[in-house]
C-alpha cells in the first residue's frame, strides 16, 4: 500500500510569482486536506477536499485554491506569492470524511523570496 | 470553535525518566484529540487518537495520553524516554462537527528534547 506522497520536495518562488504543489492520496482514500506549517508552529488547515469538491476552509484568502481529481490526487495553488507563504505544506489523506485518521506526506518546502 | 494549548514550547527529559507533555482543548461538540510526532524534515506521524471510547488510550511507542473532560486536557505520556523520542509533538482536535470539513487543529507543538 502506497502512503501519501507530495511533490516537489522543495522550490523556491519568488514574491508576486504563482504556484503548484501535487498530492497523491493513499490507495482508497477519497478525502484530502491541505496544511500549511510555518516554520516553529503547528500547521494550520487551508481546506480540504471531498470527493473532488472543496467542503471546508480555513482562514486563508482566494489566492489560495485546489483542485481534487476523479483519482483523488490533489493540488494547492497559490497565486501572487508573498514572503510570508515560505512554509512547509502538507498534505494529509483519510478514508471518508467525518473524523478519519488523517496521513499525512512529508511536505512540500516553499521559500518565497 | 476548536483550539489547542500545548504547555511548554520546549520540554527536557534524561533517558529513561517519564515524558509527559501537556495539552488543553477547546471545543463545543465533544472532541476528537489526536497525538502526533514530527521528525526533522518528514511530515506527521499518529501516535494515538481519542475516538469517545475509553479514557485512556495507548499509542505507537509506548505512548499514551488520557481523557479528562473536566480538565478538558488530553496530556501524553510515556514511562521511560529513549534517544529516539526527540521530536516535535503535536496535539490536535477535529474540527467536525457532523458536516463539512473535518479538518484539524493543531497546538504550536512542544520539542521533546532528550538528554543522555
Amino acid at each position: 500500500e502506497t502512503g501519501v506522497t507530495q511533490s516537489p520536495t522543495h522550490l523556491i518562488k519568488t514574491r508576486g510569482q504563482q504556484v503548484t504543489l501535487r498530492c497523491s492520496s493513499q490507495s482508497g482514500h477519497n478525502t484530502v486536506s491541505w496544511y500549511q506549517q510555518a516554520l516553529g508552529q503547528g500547521p494550520q488547515f487551508i481546506f480540504q477536499y471531498y470527493r473532488e469538491e472543496e467542503n471546508g476552509r480555513g482562514n486563508f484568502p482566494p489566492r489560495f485554491s485546489g483542485l481534487q481529481f476523479p483519482n483523488y490526487s490533489s493540488e494547492l495553488n497559490v497565486n501572487a506569492l508573498e514572503l510570508d507563504d515560505s512554509a512547509l505544506y502538507l498534505c494529509a489523506s483519510s478514508l471518508e470524511q467525518g473524523r478519519n485518521e488523517q496521513f499525512f506526506g512529508p511536505g512540500t518546502r516553499l521559500t518565497v523570496l | 470553535a476548536q483550539s489547542v494549548t500545548q504547555l511548554g514550547s520546549h520540554v527536557s527529559v534524561s533517558e529513561g525518566a517519564l515524558v509527559l507533555l501537556r495539552c488543553n482543548y477547546s471545543s463545543s461538540v465533544p472532541p476528537y484529540l489526536f497525538w502526533y510526532v514530527q521528525y526533522p524534515n518528514q511530515g506527521l506521524q499518529l501516535l494515538l487518537k481519542y475516538t469517545s471510547a475509553a479514557t485512556l488510550v495507548k499509542g505507537i511507542n509506548g505512548f499514551e495520553a488520557e481523557f479528562k473532560k473536566s480538565e478538558t486536557s488530553f496530556h501524553l505520556t510515556k514511562p521511560s524516554a529513549h534517544m529516539s523520542d526527540a521530536a516535535e509533538y503535536f496535539c490536535a482536535v477535529s474540527m467536525y462537527s457532523g458536516g463539512g470539513a473535518d479538518g484539524l487543529t493543531f497546538g504550536k507543538g512542544t520539542h521533546l528534547i532528550i538528554q543522555p
